[in-house]
């Protein structure tokens, strides 16, 4: 039973590029989270999506970050004009409801922006 | 007011002992969840133990137990007989309901606890 599955694992861009990192979710799960793991710190919560909803978006950066879930395939977290300070680790994770329910993650993405 | 926090930025431990792995959480919410995530240096994170407020007993699973203590908003996470692979960061996070009162995946995450097993 494949675990959450998130690529590439690590992605380099140069400022001014477009990063896409991809997160598919643990089957029979269709809750997906993204959060963001700076240096040194624990894990931030940025959004939470559903098939092609957006639920809570309160920790995505209002501009250059985008997030979707579509109905067939991965979900997507693109960031635009990537800058320095988005150089971090990007964590997706998955659960099957709301509720009392284990938030499983997945193996991160580790975005160097040069 | 910081939402998790966790004392420790370091801690060592002899094999075969156990260890103990602090956490404070502030909530007013009377419903509320609360993990214990390992992250070894390979960068993944992954899940430990899981304590809901309303839960009678403390958590266990396997080696990893929760000490729940509700009067003191603590979560402490126990580890038994320590492993050399249990070297890690190990962080305690919580759930709270949203605006609208229902609960999921956003977690509030602490600053984590280096955890150094020795042999």
């Amino acid at each position: 039973n494949a675990g959450v599955m998130q690529n590439p694992r690590h992605l380099v861009r140069r400022r001014g590029q477009e990063a896409r990192l991809r997160c598919s979710p643990m089957k029979g799960h269709s809750h997906v989270y993204w959060y963001r793991q700076l240096p040194e710190e624990g894990l931030k919560f940025m959004v939470y999506l559903q098939k092609e909803n957006i639920i809570d978006e309160s920790g995505m950066p209002k501009e250059r970050f985008s997030a979707e879930f579509p109905k067939e395939g991965p979900s997507i977290l693109r960031i635009q004009q990537v800058v320095r300070g988005d150089s971090a680790a990007y964590f997706c994770a998955s659960s099957r409801g709301t509720g009392d329910e284990k938030l499983f993650f997945g193996s991160g993405t580790q975005l160097s922006v040069l | 007011a910081q939402k998790i926090t966790q004392t420790q930025p370091g801690m060592f431990v002899q094999e075969k002992e156990a260890v103990t792995l602090d956490c404070t959480y502030d909530t007013s919410d009377p419903s509320y969840g609360l993990f214990w995530y390992k992250q070894p240096s390979s960068g993944e994170m992954i899940f430990l133990i899981y304590q809901g407020s309303y839960d009678q007993q403390n958590a266990t699973e396997g080696r990893y137990s929760l000490n729940f203590q509700k009067a003191r908003k603590s979560a402490n996470l126990v580890i038994s007989a320590s492993q050399l692979g249990d070297s890690a960061m190990y962080f305690c996070a919580m759930r709270e309901p949203n605006a609208g009162g229902t609960s999921y995946g956003k977690l509030t995450f602490g600053q984590g606890t280096i955890l150094t097993v020795h042999p």
